[in-house]
């Protein structure tokens, strides 16, 4: 079965120090990877996506994903923490298995302090 | 190209009635996907409709239910409200060209339903 785990439920950073959100997911297929970010009242939106062309992913707003393999990890990170950051961030797996059908992990609380 | 659109955005309902939500997916898009935000179970699977096809199911009662028209958009029903329905529901929708399969997911801005 497929699963994602956000290591963290909370993090804080400073403005402008970097940000790193943990992601470890379990596949028995070759999975297709998602960060999403939900700012408060709002709907899913779309950070980046991994789906095996290149380990490394680059997003919106900064943001950029490693896939490990052999971690079997898609940490999240930024390097320059900005106060309009501040949001609930979702590692989300889906598998050629079950096409249509997102795992969500938990999520984590990015918080952004002055 | 216009969002994903969900109406209505706010709904207030009491036990026992059912509630009719609607989702208008991105021009071109096929596959829509319903799921069901809680404080609690965070981000759950409802279902999914391809091709106004149930093709994935989550799981939640009978009491949940949808459909989707030949215009791609879609509708999900839940009868007989429990308090524990109160929830923010998301629609997503996805290109999935002709063979079906789902890519990337764009959310729409979601209905808070409130059960009292």
């Amino acid at each position: 079965a497929q699963s994602v785990t956000q290591l963290d439920s909370h993090v804080s950073v400073s403005e402008g120090t970097p940000v790193l959100l943990r992601c470890n997911y379990s596949s028995s297929y070759s999975p297709s990877l998602f960060w999403y970010v939900q700012h408060p009242n709002k709907g899913l939106q779309l950070l980046l996506k991994y789906t095996s062309a290149a380990t490394l992913v680059k997003g919106i707003n900064g943001f950029e994903a490693e896939f490990k393999k052999s971690e079997t990890s898609f940490h999240l990170t930024k390097p320059s923490a900005h106060m309009s950051d501040a949001a609930e961030y979702f590692c989300v797996v889906i598998t050629s298995s079950n096409t249509g059908k997102l795992i969500f992990g938990q999520g984590t609380t990015l918080q952004v302090k002055p | 190209k216009a969002g994903v659109t969900q109406t209505p955005r706010y709904l207030i309902k009491t036990r026992g009635q059912q509630v009719t939500l609607s989702c208008s997916p991105i021009s071109g898009h096929r596959s829509v996907s319903w799921y069901q935000q809680t404080p609690g179970q965070g981000l759950q699977f409802l279902f999914e409709y391809f091709s106004e096809t149930q093709r994935n199911k989550g799981n939640f009662p009978g009491r949940f239910s949808g459909r989707q028209f030949s215009n791609s958009r879609s509708e999900m029903n839940v009868s007989t409200l429990e308090l524990g329905d109160s929830a923010l529901y998301l629609c997503a929708s996805s290109y999935s060209g002709t063979s079906g399969v789902t890519d990337t997911q764009y959310f729409g801005p979601g209905t808070r339903l409130t059960v009292l």
